[in-house]
């Protein structure tokens, strides 16, 4: 069936420097794919996407990379800042219209 | 353009009683998806729904649990005799379209105790 993993559970970095977040997923046909940055007792949050069309695209701070030969995501952050620090996660669109979420990672900035 | 609301914040309910879930999605959004979230996990999808119809219910448990998304009012996620193993946060999301190649905007999420 479907389903979105991330690879490391947590991921600890130092202020300033840049941050990558991985993900895997295993539905091939899927040509949508979003990060969502969720804070301690708040609702996800939406952080840049890409479609299946693209292997990279661009926000502030971050660059989103997606490799489809092995279906891999991956979340760039550049100069990590404290504010940063949240449950980062990876969600694949299905042909159904519902999002699917992989299990998270966790980003701890130390300052 | 007030975002995703979603009341109440937090539900505390006994084992037994019922839990209503309010959603209000955001102005121009006919979509709603709810999703559930236990302590360290990601969202699991439950339901998605536009104005009076469900689309896609494959994430609802069996029974006790129901959704509607009326013509007019907010969209409502029920829960019948909770158990304890109910207890997780619950988000709504809204969407202008289907979410094949759209994101989603979601809530702050209802935090629902079963005691």
């Amino acid at each position: 069936g479907e389903s979105v993993g991330l690879h490391l559970p947590t991921l600890s970095v130092q202020e300033g420097d840049n941050s990558i977040i991985n993900c895997a997923y295993s539905n091939s046909a899927s040509d949508y794919f979003i990060w969502y940055k969720q804070e301690s007792g708040k609702g996800p949050q939406f952080i840049i996407d890409i479609r299946s069309n693209m292997d990279k695209r661009q926000g502030q701070r971050v660059t989103v990379l997606l490799n489809k030969t092995v279906k891999h995501l991956s979340l760039q952050i550049a100069a990590t800042q404290p504010g940063d620090s949240a449950v980062y996660f990876c969600a694949e669109s299905s042909n159904t219209g519902k999002l699917i979420f992989g299990q998270g990672t966790t980003l701890q900035v130390k300052p | 353009n007030a975002g995703v609301m979603q009341n109440p914040r937090h539900l505390v309910r006994r084992r037994g009683q019922e839990a209503r879930l309010r959603c209000s999605p955001m102005k121009g959004h006919s979509h709603v998806y709810w999703y559930r979230q236990l302590p360290e996990e990601g969202l699991k999808f439950m339901v998605y729904l536009q104005k009076e119809n469900i689309i896609d219910e494959s994430g609802m448990p069996k029974e006790r649990f129901s959704a509607e998304f009326p013509k007019e009012g907010p969209s409502i996620l029920r829960i019948q005799q909770v158990v304890r193993g109910d207890s997780a946060a619950y988000f709504c999301a809204s969407s202008p379209r289907q979410a094949t190649n759209e994101k989603l905007f979601f809530g702050s999420g209802t935090q629902l105790s079963v005691l």
